[in-house]
C-alpha cells in the first residue's frame, strides 16, 4: 500500500498565486484533514473531513479551500497565495474505528511551500 | 475541539525512564488519547493509544487514571534516537458530533536526550 501520498514535495508561490496541493489515500480511510507546521511550532487543523461530501473548519481554515468529492482524495487549495503560508503542510488520515479500537491518524511526507 | 497542555520541553539522559504527561480536561466519553512521535523533516507517526488504565506496547506505555483528565506517555530506557517532539491528541473521528472529530494537536514536548 502507499498510504497517504501528497504532491508536490516543494513548491514556490508569488504572493496572490493560486495552487492546490494533492493528497491521496488508499487505505479506505473516512477522515482526512490537513494541518500546517510552522518552524519549531506544532501543527495546526487547517480543514478536516469526516468522509465524502463532508468537510468542516479546523483551528486556521482562513485562506484555505478544501473539498472531498471522493473517499480517496482531499485537495488543500490556496486561493491568494500569502508570505503568511509559508509553511510544512501534512494531510493525514484515520480510518472510522469501533467502539472498541480507535484507528490513528496515517500522515503523509509533507509539502514544503514558500510564498514569496 | 479538543485541546490537550503538555510541557514545552524535557531533558534526559540515556538509559533513563521518560514520563510526559498530558492534560485533557475537557475529554469526552467516546475520545481515545494517541500519542505520537515527530523527527525533523518529518509527519508525525503514532506510538501508542489507549482510552482507559494502562496500555503498554513494545515502545512505551500509557498511564489514565479514572476521570481520564490526563495521561502519562511513559518511555523506559530512553535512548539518543528517542529525541524527538512528542504529542498527545485526544478525540475520535468517527463518532459523536462532527466537531468532536476534529483531532487537534497541542504544541507538543520537545524532548532532548542526552549522552
Amino acid at each position: 500500500n502507499a498510504g497517504v501520498t501528497q504532491t508536490p514535495k516543494f513548491q514556490v508561490l508569488k504572493t496572490g498565486q493560486s495552487m492546490t496541493l494533492q493528497c491521496a489515500q488508499d487505505m479506505n480511510h473516512e477522515y482526512m484533514s490537513w494541518y500546517r507546521q510552522d518552524p519549531g511550532m506544532g501543527l495546526r487543523l487547517i480543514h478536516y473531513s469526516v468522509g465524502a461530501g463532508i468537510t468542516d473548519q479546523g483551528e486556521v481554515p482562513n485562506g484555505y479551500n478544501v473539498s472531498r468529492s471522493t473517499t480517496e482524495d482531499f485537495p488543500l487549495r490556496l486561493l491568494s497565495a500569502a508570505p503568511s503560508q509559508t509553511s510544512v503542510y501534512f494531510c493525514a488520515s484515520s480510518y472510522r474505528g469501533t467502539p472498541s479500537y480507535n484507528s490513528p491518524l496515517h500522515f503523509g511526507n509533507g509539502t514544503r511551500l514558500t510564498v514569496t | 475541539l479538543a485541546k490537550t497542555t503538555q510541557p514545552i520541553s524535557m531533558d534526559s539522559y540515556e538509559g533513563q525512564e521518560v514520563n510526559i504527561t498530558c492534560s485533557h480536561n475537557n475529554i469526552a466519553t467516546n475520545d481515545y488519547i494517541t500519542w505520537y512521535q515527530q523527527f525533523p523533516s518529518q509527519g508525525p507517526r503514532f506510538i501508542i493509544q489507549g482510552y482507559k488504565t494502562k496500555v503498554t506496547n513494545e515502545v512505551a506505555s500509557l498511564f489514565i487514571p479514572a476521570d481520564r483528565k490526563s495521561s502519562t506517555l511513559s518511555l523506559p530506557r530512553v535512548s539518543l534516537s528517542d529525541t524527538a517532539v512528542y504529542y498527545c491528541l485526544v478525540g475520535d473521528p468517527g463518532r459523536g458530533d462532527t466537531g468532536r472529530r476534529a483531532l487537534t494537536f497541542g504544541s507538543g514536548t520537545r524532548l532532548q536526550v542526552q549522552p
